[in-house]
């Protein structure tokens, strides 16, 4: 089943300690991203990724790291979570960017306390 | 996962009843405009796409119609069912960027 996997759903952690969400794609898209979403602000794009090795900041990068080694994956980094990153985020795929459509995830809703 | 409605501006309906959301886009050089339906606990699903080079598309019980002129998008969607309870997101993206831009979002909640 074509699919964006992402791990863990659930995350509870303190503030300072490093965590990474895990995001796989088993579609062989070339573009990957991440969002957030927050009750009355919408989806808003962390990060994306091109292809391997290319990654760029999206509207809210602030707090966050990415990386694109393989083409199937593409974690998230919170190299130091605090309480305003409480949010749900979503990992999504894509053939070839916007105008193709993007695949989500189920997202995963990481609180920080 | 219900957190995801709070804040939107909420549509209901009756089971049966033809349902309407409508989407403002703010960029007149995008070329792509797509419906994600969001469910409670869930990410966004693919719904319908359209280019600009259509103002109308069909699928299977919903149909999206595009108005250029006015930047305006619409998702139809006929025969409402319980199911159907969601919140609906359009997006648009201009041709050759990475980007897709999503509006705020509708609740839709249909009442048997």
């Amino acid at each position: 089943e074509a699919q964006v996997t992402q791990n863990p759903r659930y995350l509870i952690t303190v503030t300072g300690k490093k965590l990474t969400v895990t995001c796989s794609q088993n579609m062989n898209h070339e573009y990957m991203s991440w969002y957030r979403q927050d009750p009355g602000l919408g989806l808003r794009q962390i990060y994306y990724s091109m292809n391997v090795e290319v990654t760029d900041k999206g509207d809210v990068p602030e707090g966050y790291k990415v990386s694109r080694k393989e083409k199937r994956n593409f974690p998230l980094i919170l190299e130091s979570p605090s309480p305003n990153q409480t949010s749900l985020y979503f990992c999504a795929s894509s053939p070839r960017g916007g105008s193709y459509g993007y695949t989500f995830g189920s997202g995963t809703r990481l609180t920080v306390v | 996962g219900e957190s995801v409605g709070l804040h939107l501006p909420t549509l209901s309906v009756q089971e049966g009843d033809n349902s309407i959301i409508n989407c403002a886009y703010s960029n007149s050089a995008s070329d792509y405009f797509i419906w994600y339906k969001q469910e409670s606990g869930k990410g966004p699903q693919f719904i319908i796409d359209i280019r600009s080079n259509m103002d109308k598309r069909q699928g299977q019980r919903v149909t999206v119609l595009l108005n250029k002129t006015v930047k305006h998008l619409s998702l139809q969607i006929a025969a409402t069912q319980p199911g159907d309870s969601a919140v609906y997101f359009c997006a648009e993206s201009q041709g050759g960027s990475e980007k897709l831009v999503f509006g705020k979002g509708m609740k839709l909640t249909v009442n048997p």
